[in-house]
């Protein structure tokens, strides 16, 4: 049972376009929303997170928008970059248990 | 501050042989967690630990598999007798006592686990 479900699995925009990923939901007790990126041959490294109590957080070109109604999250990346070229994925957890990951999205930029 | 140390980075192992892959959390921190990730898959999850405590291991295969994170020293996983489908990275991951006010957890670099 996937408790975190993310499209699309795999993601080309030119350089200079606007990535988004998408991630859904069900249980309604997350209350920590997290985007991990990850290069080739590394471990995952938080990029931006969000809790469920605003509905839009932006660090530089990346941008979570949050809809708790629709138990949907998704992540923007804008003026997208070929150094942007990674692995994203999201995450859902509750304070004290454990982090249930999305399947993943491979986003190429093309320079 | 050194972050999350996981050795071996790569370990090769034939069929029956055991596994054992560490996991070092950042100072500071007492829970760790250990997922699997396969090529072209997302992380999944395996276990949760703190200190001396297994919190949660839903992940991990009832046999073969086992975790544990002593008072002193490295979180240990472990793989009994390894068949070729356990060839995989393995992450660990750490997180500070209270996870209320970052939630954020930290990765090593992974544990590349073949069997030949």
């Amino acid at each position: 049972q996937q408790q975190v479900k993310q499209s699309p699995q795999s993601l080309i925009v030119q350089k200079g376009g606007i990535s988004i990923i998408n991630c859904a939901y069900e249980n309604t007790a997350f209350d920590y929303f997290p985007w991990y990126q990850q290069f080739p041959g590394k471990g995952p490294a938080l990029l931006i997170a969000i809790r469920p109590d605003v509905s839009e957080k932006k660090e530089g070109r990346f941008t979570i928008s949050f809809n708790k109604s629709a138990k949907q999250f998704s992540l923007h990346i804008m003026d997208s970059q070929p150094g942007d070229s990674a692995t994203y994925f999201c995450a859902a957890s509750w304070t004290g248990n454990q982090f249930y990951f999305g399947t993943g999205t491979s986003l190429t930029v093309i320079p | 501050n050194a972050g999350v140390m996981q050795n071996p980075r790569h370990l090769v192992r034939r069929r029956g042989q055991e596994a054992r892959l560490r996991c070092s959390p950042m100072k500071g921190h007492s829970h760790v967690y250990w997922y699997r990730q396969l090529p072209e898959e997302g992380l999944k999850f395996m276990v949760y630990l703190q200190k001396e405590n297994i919190i949660d291991e839903s992940g991990m295969p009832k046999e073969r598999f086992s975790a544990e994170f002593p008072k002193e020293g490295p979180s240990i996983l472990r793989i009994q007798q390894v068949v070729r489908g356990d060839s995989a990275a393995y992450f660990c991951a750490s997180s500070p006592p209270s996870r209320a006010n970052t939630g954020e957890l930290f990765f090593g670099e992974g544990s590349r686990l073949t069997v030949l």
